[in-house]
């Protein structure tokens, strides 16, 4: 069975902090993974990653995969209190699926 | 653009009624997933389609839960009857099935649902 672990699960830190947030996982035929953010309504996209060591970045936001070590990072430099928000790690699995495995997420919270 | 469409936004219903969530994807996407979140267990897939065809329903919790995708731009979730445990957020999310590597989904509002 599939298996998503992401950490921590709640983070409570200072405007300005800078977060990493985890996921790791366990899927049979790892295709890509991606990362949502969700605030009080539906999880919006982040990023999708596919090749390893590879950073994406958007902004203030950035995330890197190791397929070797089964994991990947999501990191939030100068957080505002925008970033507020539940984030959840996806990987896609198996061969031809389309389907997408969710991790519980990691609630953060950024103070002023 | 309007995004992924979902009604009702909030429903309440007592047990034992039958409840109908509907779904109207992005447009010119072709593959519509449902999904339900609890706090307990988190984002769940509960089935999905891919030009209006059922492909996996192994996510679907029991024989009171079914849906169906009569066109390209219309799905419903149907839950006959309720249980209070079936109290979620129901969302729909859909897709333009590039390939598997770098398909996005696209999340509705998502529905409140409340078992009384």
């Amino acid at each position: 069975e599939d298996k998503v672990v992401q950490s921590p699960l709640s983070l409570v830190v200072h405007e300005g902090d800078t977060v990493t947030l985890n996921c790791s996982y366990e899927v049979t035929n790892f295709r890509s993974l991606l990362w949502y953010k969700q605030e009080k309504k539906a999880p919006t996209f982040l990023f999708m990653l596919t090749s390893s060591g590879i950073e994406k970045k958007s902004g203030r936001l950035s995330s890197i995969l190791d397929k070797k070590e089964l994991f990947s990072i999501l990191n939030i430099t100068a957080t505002q209190t925008g970033d507020s928000a539940i984030y959840l790690c996806a990987p896609r699995s198996g061969a031809g699926s389309y389907q997408l495995t969710f991790g519980k997420g990691t609630k953060l919270s950024v103070i002023p | 653009d309007a995004g992924v469409i979902q009604s009702p936004r909030h429903e309440v219903t007592e047990m034992g009624q039958e409840v109908t969530l509907r779904c109207k994807p992005i447009s010119g996407h072709n593959s519509l997933f449902w999904y339900r979140q609890t706090m307990m267990r988190g984002l769940e897939l509960l089935i999905y389609f891919n030009n209006n065809v059922p492909i996996d329903d192994s996510g679907m919790p029991e024989d009171r839960f079914s849906a169906k995708m009569p066109n390209a731009s219309f799905s419903t979730l149907k839950i006959q009857p309720s249980e209070p445990r079936d109290s979620a957020v129901y969302f729909c999310a859909s897709s333009l099935r590039t390939s598997p590597s770098t398909d996005t989904q696209y999340f509705g509002p998502g529905t409140r649902l409340t078992v009384l």
